[in-house]
């Protein structure tokens, strides 16, 4: 079966830092690329992030470049979300989803607030 | 990238269809076969129903079809039951450094 698990959410001040996890299972980790998606409190989707089987190709969204950081590690089956100088816009849930979206994890908040 | 544009709601009753539409631009929706839609009910992770404009994962039911004419995808929900209530998604892919962009989302009801 087919598992992804995030964790490493909660409240973080405004300029602060997050790291999120997406642990993966029921599947071969290093055959996928990833992908962080991020939905607001009540409102939609937005992509926010990917990244290449290998970890060495890397894309983002405009709203979080230079800010946020994905990587992997592929002997953990682990996906990570590095998140610096956070504002309250970066309030959502945190999604990982494998590379045709075909699976998801349930999601992690992310709550920035003074 | 901006959202595709998707109407804020749609809704049927029982047995009846809907269709919801997902207009984009020729940089993504009318460039590529790569639209997907996606299904959430509250609280819950997005589901995938169609992938790659029409092709449906295993599992999804048949009720539920996709296609594309130029910058518009739409999602076609035939025999509409009380469990397809819940909110739609759209989704492209964009060939560019932003490559996937979603749709505004749409709340169906079923009366």
């Amino acid at each position: 079966e087919v598992q992804l698990v995030e964790s490493g959410g909660g409240l973080a001040q405004p300029g602060g830092s997050l790291r999120l996890s997406c642990v993966v299972s029921g599947f071969t980790f290093t055959n996928y690329w990833m992908h962080w998606v991020r939905q607001a409190p009540g409102k939609g989707l937005v992509w926010v992030s990917r990244i290449n089987s290998d970890g060495r190709t890397t894309n983002y969204a405009d709203s979080v470049k230079g800010r946020f950081t994905i990587s992997r590690d592929n002997a953990k089956n682990t996906l990570f979300l590095q998140m610096d100088s956070l504002t309250a816009e970066d309030t959502a849930v945190y999604f990982c989803a494998r590379t045709s979206f075909d699976y998801w994890g349930h999601g992690t908040l992310v709550t920035v607030s003074s | 990238q901006s959202a595709l544009t998707q109407p804020p709601s749609a809704s049927g009753s029982p047995g009846q269809s809907v269709t919801i539409s997902c207009t984009g631009t020729s940089s993504d929706v009318g460039a590529y076969n790569y639209v997907s839609w996606f299904q959430q009910h509250p609280g819950k992770a997005p589901k995938l129903m169609i992938y790659e404009v029409s092709k449906r994962p295993s599992g999804v039911p048949d009720r539920f079809s996709g296609s594309k004419s130029g910058n518009t995808a739409s999602l076609t929900v035939s025999g509409l039951q009380a469990e397809d209530e819940a909110d739609y998604y759209c989704n492209s892919y964009t060939g560019s450094n932003n490559p996937y962009v979603f749709g505004t989302g749409t709340k169906v009801t079923v009366l």
